[in-house]
């Protein structure tokens, strides 16, 4: 079975410092993978996605995530924090079904916060 | 291209009401996906809608219902509302069966709140 586990639930960082926010996943095929962010009150909106090509995938606002097999991990990271950053992320798996249509499988989520 | 839809983005009931909630997807899109989203259980998938037909439920109760139309908009139904059923509804979007690297589409969400 597909899963999908965020290793922290909070993470703080002062603004122009690094960010590492933690993603582990659980797949018996190749998966397709994302990160997705979510401000107060809003919907989520697409990071970057992992899908078998480089295993480096640069996204919006400076992110980027390594897709790494042989850890099982996909964790994202950024160089500098912006105060704009403060929002919650969540790491996704794309699991099948059969029939031949996906799902996607949502982490815990982590909630990042930014400090001047 | 317009983005995902959804009406009302907030809403107030009383318990034992019922409610309906509606989401347009991306022009083109057949696939409308619905998530409760609460500070205590995270994002929960409720039920997926492909061509009009449900394709993909979650661990809800009864009283969540939803149907898609031809023109692939959704709307999901919550009957005998109870206090818990307060949460953020997420809708997305994905162009359909079969494209597993294919990314979901939300919509801002409708914050329901049951008093």
């Amino acid at each position: 079975a597909q899963s999908v586990t965020q290793l922290d639930s909070h993470v703080s960082v002062s603004e122009g410092t690094p960010v590492l926010l933690r993603c582990n996943y659980s797949s018996s095929y190749s998966p397709s993978l994302f990160w997705y962010v979510q401000h107060p009150n809003k919907g989520l909106q697409l990071l970057l996605k992992y899908t078998s090509a480089a295993t480096l995938v640069k996204g919006i606002n400076g992110f980027e995530a390594e897709f790494k097999k042989s850890e099982t991990s996909f964790h994202l990271t950024k160089p500098s924090a912006h105060m704009s950053d403060a929002a919650e992320y969540f790491c996704v798996v794309s699991t099948r079904f059969s029939g031949g249509y996906n799902k996607l499988i949502f982490g815990a989520g982590t909630r990042l916060a930014v400090h001047p | 291209k317009a983005g995902v839809t959804q009406t009302p983005r907030y809403l107030i009931k009383t318990r034992g009401q019922q409610v309906t909630l509606s989401c347009s997807p991306i022009s083109g899109h057949r696939s409308v996906s619905w998530y409760q989203q609460t500070p205590g259980q995270g994002l929960q998938f409720l039920f997926e809608y492909f061509s009009e037909t449900q394709r993909n439920k979650g661990n809800f109760p009864g009283r969540f219902s939803g149907r898609q139309f031809s023109n692939s908009r959704s709307e999901m139904n919550v009957s005998t509302l109870e206090l818990g059923d307060s949460a953020l509804y997420l809708c997305a979007s994905s162009p359909g069966q079969g494209v597993m690297n294919t990314e979901a589409f939300f919509g801002q969400g409708t914050r329901l709140t049951v008093v």
